[in-house]
């Protein structure tokens, strides 16, 4: 079976700190892929990044960065030197490559960053 | 390119009342998501096409849901009759050789239902 986990429901920060949402993901696919899309306050849905299980190598995007560990399979993302604009509801998702393709998400992350 | 389009942004209905929701996706992107969000059941997949064919509806809720893909440009969800747990916000997203490829999501349909 194929699951998302992000333990963090809430996160609080204060400006300017790093903060670090956690992924946790099960399949049993030797191909999938890993996805991280914020959902700010305005409602959509955007993508931020999107990872294959064979491409290990951290990512790394002004501010954010993402780290690849399929030994914990884990797929955590750093906001560093937050900002109030970062403040939003953070998905990390999961989806193999088979017949079935569905995208697995997390039930999400929500981050404040405060003034 | 727009993005994908939904319409209406906004839906308030009656109890029993037929809703039908509306989705452009991305021109040349062959998959095409509806997805449901609500804060008691987050994010789910209801119904998942892949060159305007259903291959995964194993998320519509009951009977009552039904979707279409008459063209690659458009596609419907309908919910008939509408009950008020259908409350939500419905997304579409479309993408382009799913799953090597993200998903882009419309603005979502605010759906309530009195």
């Amino acid at each position: 079976a194929q699951k998302v986990t992000q333990a963090q429901t809430e996160i609080s920060v204060v400006e300017k700190e790093d903060v670090t949402l956690d992924c946790v993901y099960e399949t049993r696919d030797t191909t999938y892929y890993l996805f991280w899309y914020k959902q700010p306050p305005s409602g959509e849905l955007v993508f931020l990044i999107r990872r294959n299980s064979f491409d290990e190598q951290n990512e790394i995007s002004g501010r954010y960065s993402w780290n690849f560990q399929k030994s914990t399979s884990s797929f955590n993302f750093t906001i560093t030197a937050s900002q109030v604009v970062d403040s939003a509801v953070y998905f990390c998702a999961l989806s193999n490559a088979g017949n079935n393709r569905k995208l697995i998400w997390g039930l999400g992350t929500s981050l404040a960053v405060n003034p | 390119d727009a993005g994908v389009i939904q319409s209406p942004r906004h839906e308030v209905t009656e109890m029993g009342q037929e809703v039908t929701l509306r989705c452009k996706p991305i021109s040349g992107h062959n998959s095409l998501f509806w997805y449901r969000q609500t804060m008691m059941r987050g994010l789910e997949l209801l119904i998942y096409f892949n060159n305007n064919v259903p291959i995964d509806d194993s998320g519509m809720p009951e009977d009552r849901f039904s979707a279409k893909m008459p063209n690659a440009s458009f596609s419907t969800l309908k919910i008939q009759p509408s009950e008020p747990r259908d409350s939500a916000v419905y997304f579409c997203a479309s993408s382009f050789r799913h799953p090597n490829t993200e998903a882009f999501f419309g603005q979502g349909t605010r759906l309530t239902v009195v």
